[in-house]
């Protein structure tokens, strides 16, 4: 079946810093999401990748979605202390199956 | 206006309690979901519902039984609870299956 591995799975940053966390599918997928999750909080939808190779920008976050649909990458640039949370990648075949997450915390 | 609301936000209950977890939405979607989150954060997919009907069901004990009288609804019940089954459960809903979700604030279950 279908899993999707997201690494690293703590990323401590400097504030002011950038950062990249990577996502890997078994499978060539029909879409990727991404969401991020507060502490205490829900996981909130960030944005959909469905072309092979699509880029997208939210202000200082990146989304990358590979040549082969298989993984995707979320880089984040001048990390703020509002960047606190997880960040799940979540592959759709014909189900969303989540990755494990990467948890990120900021020295101020 | 709350998009996905589930009730209660905290459970508290003994093991072998029966308990039920609503879940409403009022965006119109047509696709609804449970996850479970455990204590890693890791969140599983439990089961999915189109339009009243069951379309995925997970490897999940039988002790837990969804139910939509409504697309805009999915409740979850769960029979004979045990001290594995706490965590925190999602509901959430999205227009298709290829669409983003919506997650609800969750309902964090403790079974002692």
């Amino acid at each position: 079946g279908q899993q999707v591995m997201q690494i690293p799975q703590y990323q401590h940053v400097q504030e002011g810093e950038d950062f990249t966390t990577y996502c890997n599918s078994s499978t060539t997928l029909s879409n990727i999401q991404w969401y991020k999750q507060r502490p205490g909080g829900h996981p909130v939808f960030l944005i959909q990748l469905v072309k092979s190779g699509e880029v997208k920008k939210q202000k200082r976050l990146t989304f990358q979605f590979g040549e082969a649909k298989k993984n995707s990458s979320l880089h984040i640039t001048a990390t703020q202390t509002t960047d606190v949370g997880t960040y799940f990648c979540a592959g759709n075949d014909y189900k969303l199956s989540f990755g494990a997450g990467t948890t990120v915390t900021v020295r101020a | 206006d709350t998009a996905v609301s589930q009730t209660p936000k905290y459970l508290v209950t003994q093991m072998g309690n029966d308990k039920s977890i609503k879940c409403e939405q009022n965006l119109g979607h047509d696709t609804m979901y449970w996850y479970k989150q455990d204590s890693k954060k890791f969140l599983k997919i439990m089961f999915s519902y189109n339009n009243k009907e069951l379309i995925i069901n997970e490897t999940v004990p039988n002790r837990f039984s969804p139910k939509s009288p409504d697309k805009a609804h999915l409740n979850l019940h769960i029979n004979s609870l045990e001290l594995g089954d706490s965590a925190v459960y999602f509901c959430a809903s999205s227009h298709g299956s290829t669409d983003g979700y919506t997650f609800g604030s969750g309902t964090r279950l403790t079974v002692v």
